[in-house]
């Protein structure tokens, strides 16, 4: 079965600091997608990032990078010169690419991050 | 990306009674699903919403209590039946793009009384 941990349940940082968000999976399938999800205070959820189980090479999008390691299971999400505004509830989430769980996305518990001013 | 609506945005109810939710995705996409997300909770998955077909439920979740209708690619609605104040949650419904990336509507936000 699937899992997805997100140990850190709440972060608190000063702006500007940079900022490591934790996410360790479990699967038994050697395909499968790993997501990245925002949901600010207004609480919609926030696409951030899909990362294919073959695709090893870390991403950066501006102030934000993910750091995908397959030997530890884990995709860290890294935020530089963190801003008020990325206060959230930051979800990790899993999907399988195998017939049944196919589609089905596992989310972890969420961290919330609070950037203080 | 994808834009999904979804209405009502926020309901209050009695116990008892049931509440339709809309979703409306504005661009083709390959499946739809039904989220919930208790208060302080992650997301939870009730149902995969099969177009013309009856959905696929997640264990816990039946179709007499989330009767769930997908009468074509872009629209689909969740029923919450009977309701209870357990029931009190977000709704979301999910769609997953041609390109495998999966987006989410702004969620229906029901407190049952």
């Amino acid at each position: 079965a699937q899992k997805v941990t997100q140990a850190q349940t709440e972060i608190s940082v000063v702006e500007k600091e940079d900022v490591t968000l934790d996410c360790v999976y479990e699967t038994r399938d050697t395909t499968y997608y790993l997501f990245w999800y925002k949901q600010p205070p207004s609480g919609e959820l926030v696409f951030l990032i899909r990362r294919n189980s073959f695709d090893e090479q870390n991403e950066i999008s501006g102030r934000y990078s993910w750091n995908f390691q397959k030997s530890t299971s884990s995709f860290n999400f890294t935020i530089t010169a963190s801003q008020v505004v990325d206060s959230a509830v930051y979800f990790c989430a899993l999907s399988e690419a195998n017939e049944r769980h196919r589609e089905k996305l596992t989310f972890g518990t969420g961290t919330r991050l609070t950037i203080i001013p | 990306s994808a834009v999904i609506s979804q209405k009502p945005s926020r309901d209050i109810c009695q116990r008892g009674t049931s509440l339709t939710i809309q979703c409306q995705v504005d661009s083709q996409v390959t499946m739809m699903f039904w989220y919930r997300q208790q208060p302080g909770q992650s997301l939870t998955l009730i149902a995969t919403a099969n177009q013309g077909s009856e959905a696929t439920y997640e264990s816990g979740f039946v179709i007499d209590k989330f009767p769930i209708s997908r009468p074509n690619l872009t629209f689909s609605t969740l029923t919450v039946s009977n309701m209870s104040p357990e029931d009190s949650s977000i709704y979301l419904c999910s769609v997953r793009s041609l390109n495998n990336e999966q987006f989410f509507g702004p969620g229906t936000r029901l407190t049952v009384l």
